[in-house]
C-alpha cells in the first residue's frame, strides 16, 4: 500500500518562516512533488525533488531524504496569499499517477 | 502560458444520469489524467492516458467510468450513471512525458442529487 503523512493544519506569522514535514512509505519511489491549493482551486506546481538534498526556488525550498523516506517544504518570508494547503505528491517507480498526501492547511496570521 | 483548461466549471446532475467532463491538456504535452477530491478529503488518481489508450487505472475508476481523447484537443471524462458519491471535484492534468511535472486545470464541480 501507498501512505502519506502531513500535518493536518498549521499556523505561521507574516514574515516568518514554516517548515511542512511529509513522510512517506510507498511501494516504489521516482520523485517528490510539492503542490499549493487554495481553497476550491487546482492544485499549482512548487517544487520537486528526486535526489537527496534541498531545491530552492524563491521563497520556496523542498529537501528530500529518501533514506528516510521524508521531506520538508520550507517557505520564507510569508505573506497572506500564502494562506493555503500544501500537498505532498509521490510519483511511484513505474507509474506515472501521483499518490497525494492529505495536505496541509498553512494559515498565515498578521 | 499554457494552461490546462475545464469544462464546465459546474455540473449537477441527478443520480442515474450520464455526465462528460471536459478538458484541454496543454498543447505539446502527451500524458493526460484525471484526479478527483472529494470535499474536505485528498487528491486521488483515477486514470491516465497515453497514445490514444489508457496506461494506468485505480481502483475508483470501475466500469462507470471510460475517458476518451475524441480529437486533437480534447480529453474528456464520462460517467456512465452517476451515484451519490461521484459528487467530487474533478481534475484534468497533463505533463509532457511520463513521470513529469503534471499540471492540473481548474476542475468541474460535480455535484450528484
Amino acid at each position: 500500500g501507498q501512505n502519506i503523512d502531513q500535518p493536518t493544519e498549521m499556523t505561521a506569522t507574516e514574515g516568518a518562516i514554516v517548515q511542512i514535514n511529509c513522510t512517506y512509505q510507498t511501494s516504489g519511489f521516482n520523485g517528490l512533488f510539492w503542490y499549493q491549493q487554495h481553497a476550491g482551486e487546482a492544485p499549482t506546481f512548487l517544487s520537486y525533488n528526486v535526489l537527496d538534498g534541498l531545491e530552492e526556488k524563491g521563497r520556496f525550498s523542498s529537501f528530500l531524504s529518501r533514506s528516510k523516506g521524508y521531506s520538508y517544504l520550507l517557505l520564507k518570508e510569508l505573506q497572506m496569499k500564502d494562506s493555503a494547503s500544501y500537498l505532498c505528491a509521490v510519483r511511484v517507480l513505474y507509474g506515472q499517477n501521483f499518490v497525494f498526501g492529505p495536505g496541509t492547511r498553512l494559515s498565515v496570521l498578521p | 502560458e499554457p494552461e490546462v483548461t475545464q469544462t464546465p466549471s459546474h455540473q449537477v446532475t441527478q443520480m442515474g444520469q450520464e455526465v462528460i467532463l471536459r478538458c484541454v491538456p496543454i498543447s505539446n504535452h502527451l500524458y493526460f489524467y484525471w484526479y478527483r477530491q472529494i470535499l474536505g478529503q485528498k487528491v486521488e488518481f483515477l486514470v491516465s492516458f497515453y497514445n490514444n489508450e489508457i496506461s494506468e487505472k485505480s481502483e475508483i475508476f470501475d466500469d462507470q467510468f471510460s475517458v476518451e481523447r475524441p480529437d486533437g484537443s480534447n480529453f474528456t471524462l464520462k460517467i456512465r450513471s452517476t451515484k451519490l458519491e461521484d459528487s467530487a471535484m474533478y481534475f484534468c492534468a497533463s505533463s509532457e512525458n511520463a513521470g513529469e511535472t503534471q499540471y492540473f486545470g481548474p476542475g468541474t464541480r460535480l455535484l450528484v442529487l
